[in-house]
């Protein structure tokens, strides 16, 4: 069955360093994926998309890069802030389907 | 330009009972999906209306069941309620299109006792 992975651990890193969080897939090609972040108590928001025919996508200090060989995502925050402590999750369309699958998500602290 | 959002924001049932969550979607917005979010956990898909139908349904049982209104608002309900149902409640639009990203609401946080 399609299934996402990313590190359950939590990540902490320091202020002004780049944070790299991973998303794995495996048993998939979708065509697409989206990457969300999550604040306590709150909704997801979506960030980023990434389509299987694009190699990186860039928005603000935020990168996304999409390996469909590798079946791997990497989401890299530059020059981080402590406002950039969240949850971030990475999301897969199914194909065929209108279902989106999520990862766990991976919590970021960065400290000050 | 308001976004989605979602009613109650929290709610405290028992066992057994049954329970409504509401949503309005986003402006412009004609699909309505849902989502279960155990604590830890990723949104889980429970169903996804469309023109007032459920269009596909997740790993969910039948005590799951849900509306669509012709303004596009949505409804969930849940019987027979279980522990193991309380989790945040997670409604999402999305415009009808391909790699339209969600938007969600902020969540109706259920426990159940």
């Amino acid at each position: 069955s399609q299934k996402i992975e990313q590190n359950s651990e939590a990540l902490n890193i320091q202020e002004g360093k780049t944070a790299t969080l991973t998303c794995n897939y495996t048993n998939y090609s979708p065509a697409y994926l989206q990457w969300y972040r999550q604040d306590p108590g709150r909704g997801p928001v979506f960030l980023l998309l990434i389509r299987e025919n694009e190699k990186e996508k860039r928005k603000e200090r935020l990168k996304v890069t999409f390996d469909t060989t590798l079946k791997q995502s990497l989401f890299h925050i530059t020059a981080s802030q402590p406002a950039d402590s969240a949850t971030y999750l990475c999301a897969l369309p199914t194909s065929g389907t209108y279902k989106y699958i999520f990862g766990t998500g991976t919590r970021l602290k960065v400290l000050a | 330009d308001a976004g989605v959002t979602q009613s109650p924001t929290h709610l405290i049932k028992t066992r057994g009972q049954q329970v409504t969550l509401r949503c309005s979607p986003k402006s412009g917005h004609d699909t309505v999906s849902w989502y279960q979010q155990a604590l830890g956990q990723g949104p889980q898909f429970i169903f996804q209306y469309y023109e007032e139908e459920e269009r596909q349904r997740g790993n969910f049982p039948d005590r799951f069941s849900g509306h669509q209104f012709p303004n596009y608002s949505s409804e969930l309900n849940v019987n027979a309620l279980l522990l193991g149902d309380s989790a945040l409640y997670l409604c999402a639009s999305i415009a009808d299109r391909g790699g339209s990203p969600l938007h969600f609401g902020n969540g109706t946080r259920l426990t159940v006792t």
